[in-house]
């Protein structure tokens, strides 16, 4: 079964600073996904990367794929409250989605 | 453009009872997708259905299961409801060939 890891668990960073979310999964694919969910809200889509290299912005935040080394990114740039989430890497095989553990990250004024 | 919906979105159960949830997808999005959502085992990817069939499915006993109509509505039963059911239960749809997953707000389960 394909695994997705994402580290830290856990992001308490100050307003201003920068931080990289990362997101590991086991084998082979070129479609990967960002998820934003709100405390009790639902999850909401921030970015899809669909090739080697590919490099998505949007505001503060900026996600990027590597499928060779089966890594991706999400950079937070002079963070912000409002970036407080939990954020979840998911990568497709075939029609299933399969999400990693999330990153709950907390920005400190 | 109505988004994914779900109902009921919040319901308490006892244990070995059964529910029913729904889900009415985005209008022209033929494939649904279940995930149970829980804080100690994070999006559980349940199953996935498209044009009626179901393509995919989690590793969840056969207490779980779902079926999807022809106007692409999907219901999702969990019978002999134990205290680990107790979770958002996410549904979440995708245009065929389109690559994103869109969620609807979720039904959350108490089992008592």
């Amino acid at each position: 079964e394909l695994k997705v890891e994402q580290n830290p668990l856990f992001l308490s960073m100050q307003e201003g600073k920068n931080y990289t979310i990362y997101c590991n999964y086991s084998t082979t694919s070129d479609r990967l996904y960002w998820y934003r969910q709100d405390p009790g809200k639902s999850l909401e889509s921030l970015f899809v990367l669909l090739s080697n290299g590919a490099v998505k912005q949007e505001g503060r935040l900026m996600a990027s794929l590597d499928t060779k080394a089966r890594l991706s990114t999400l950079h937070i740039t002079a963070a912000v409250h409002d970036l407080s989430a939990t954020y979840f890497c998911a990568v497709r095989s075939g029609n299933q989605f399969y999400f990693g553990t999330g990153t709950s990250l907390t920005v400190i004024p | 453009k109505a988004g994914v919906t779900q109902t009921p979105r919040y319901l308490i159960k006892t244990r070995g009872q059964q529910v029913t949830l729904s889900c009415s997808p985005i209008s022209g999005h033929r494939s649904v997708s279940w995930y149970q959502q829980t804080p100690g085992q994070g999006l559980q990817f349940l199953f996935e259905y498209f044009s009626e069939t179901q393509r995919n499915k989690g590793n969840f006993p056969g207490r779980f299961s779902g079926r999807q109509f022809s106007n692409s509505r999907s219901e999702m039963n969990v019978s002999t409801l134990e205290l680990g059911d107790s979770a958002l239960y996410l549904c979440a749809s995708m245009l065929a060939g389109a690559n994103v997953l869109t969620f609807g707000a979720g039904s959350r389960l108490t089992v008592l």
